[in-house]
């Protein structure tokens, strides 16, 4: 199994672009989760999906973030406006379930910088 | 909202020395999660757990319920343990709650 897929592994953008970070979760897996990874606020959740429908995107930081996903083995962040304060890891992770007992798998992580 | 303390958040020591971290939870929290951040970045699953102890080759993990605490143990520590290693909280239909990890150096 190729794990969960991340792309881009790296992106540089300016701020007010348009951003969109892609995500292949493991095959069979019904929830998927995007995280993001900032020195200061360590590890967050933003939004997380099960059978492709959106559960909980209370952590989503602002309108300018949102998140979709059209089928079981794809998924997007997108952030439009960026801004410099957006600049982070963005994980995404797959789990079998939902519950809070299943292992998740994370993938390498896309890095965000906004200047 | 759930919470989830980690200490230390740093740690040196010299290898061949046994490891402790510590994390305790709120109420709410039903599993914990013990991930290792590599400094390239990856995060792996080191073990997920709800009761009892669970042990992989030099890392042992185990939970205390009541007291809503779990502690992370590396026996014969090594160089290529130096990593980030992140508690996390699980419970119900829920997404993860992190700790703000502790940065492991094991010395030569």
């Amino acid at each position: 199994d190729a794990g969960v897929i991340q792309s881009p592994r790296h992106e540089v953008t300016e701020m007010g672009q348009e951003v969109t970070l892609r995500c292949k979760p493991i095959s069979g897996h019904n929830s998927l989760f995007w995280y993001r990874q900032t020195m200061m606020r360590g590890l967050e959740l933003l939004i997380y999906f099960n059978n492709n429908v959106p559960i909980d995107d209370s952590g989503m930081p602002e309108d300018r973030f949102s998140a979709k996903m059209p089928n079981a083995s794809f998924s997007t962040l997108k952030i439009q406006p960026s801004e410099p304060r957006d600049s982070a890891v963005y994980f995404c992770a797959s789990s079998l379930t939902l519950a809070g007992f299943d292992t998740q798998y994370f993938g390498p992580g896309t890095r965000l910088t906004v200047l | 909202k759930n919470e989830v303390e980690q200490s230390p958040q740093n740690l040196t020591a010299q290898e061949g020395e046994f490891i402790t971290i510590n994390c305790s939870y709120s109420v709410g929290i039903s599993a914990l999660h013990w991930l290792q951040q590599h400094p390239g970045g990856g995060i792996v699953s080191l073990f997920m757990l709800s009761s009892g102890k669970k042990k992989h080759g030099r890392l042992i993990a185990t939970i205390n319920i009541q007291e809503k605490h779990s502690s992370l143990h590396i026996t014969a520590s090594h160089p290529r343990d130096s990593a980030v290693y992140i508690c996390a909280g699980g419970g119900g239909a829920d997404g993860l709650t992190f700790g703000k990890g502790t940065h492991l150096i094991i010395q030569p």
